[in-house]
């Protein structure tokens, strides 16, 4: 089944403590991103990969990392997450026109 | 400016009946894209439907149709003979350009819209 997984989907931590949030699509896509949703502020990108080893910055980049070393994997990384980064993160892969999403993961920064 | 704007935060339609949530954009780039995607209260994004700034005739989907209006820069969703299942969030979306090194897509804030029995 094509799809897009996130891990985990649900995650509680604390303030400065670093975190990776998975991702993964089985269905040969080059091209990757990262978004946060927020109420009352729709989707905003935060990372995009066009392939392996190319990134680059979405619209709200700052506090995160990502690293693209093979076509599957997307991982997003906090290397001190804060409270403002409460969020509900999205990974999607494209293969246009669509963008498939992943299931979502809901983090909490205490 | 707002690329994307749902002037409906909530709507409520009967279940049978036909509902139509609004999209309206703004970009002067001649190629676009309009996509339609459905959140349910689980929380994943469900691509419905799309639209692409040339195609000549509006987009279907099942019980879904984009009624796309170009002069007017809308891009509103039709969807037929509702559903309980319909009841979710829904959101316009668009990607400027032809895609390659933009597939970026910006998005509204969204609608939500919940199905009456």
């Amino acid at each position: 089944e094509a799809q897009v997984t996130q891990n985990p989907r649900y995650l509680i931590t604390v303030t400065g403590k670093k975190l990776t949030v998975t991702c993964s699509q089985n269905m040969n896509h080059e091209y990757m991103s990262w978004y946060r949703q927020d109420p009352g502020l729709g989707l905003r990108q935060i990372y995009y990969s066009m392939n392996v080893e190319v990134t680059d910055k979405g619209d709200v980049p700052e506090g995160y990392k990502v690293s693209r070393k093979e076509k599957r994997n997307f991982p997003l990384i906090l290397e001190s997450p804060s409270p403002n980064q409460t969020s509900l993160y999205f990974c999607a892969s494209s293969l246009p026109p669509e963008q498939f999403f992943g299931p979502g993961t809901r983090l909490t920064v205490l | 400016a707002q690329k994307i704007t749902q002037t409906q935060p909530g709507m409520f339609v009967q279940e049978k009946e036909a509902v139509t949530l609004d999209c309206t954009y703004d970009t002067s780039d001649p190629s676009y894209g309009l996509f339609w995607y459905k959140q349910p209260s689980s929380g994943e994004m469900i691509f419905l439907i799309y639209q692409g700034s040339y195609d000549q005739q509006n987009a279907t989907e099942g019980r879904y149709s984009l009624n796309f209006q170009k002069a007017r820069k809308s891009a509103n969703l039709v969807i037929s003979a509702s559903q309980l299942g319909d009841s979710a969030m829904y959101f316009c979306a668009m990607r400027e350009g032809r895609g390659g090194n933009n597939r970026k897509l910006i998005w509204g804030l969204g609608t939500s819209l919940a199905v009456n029995p």
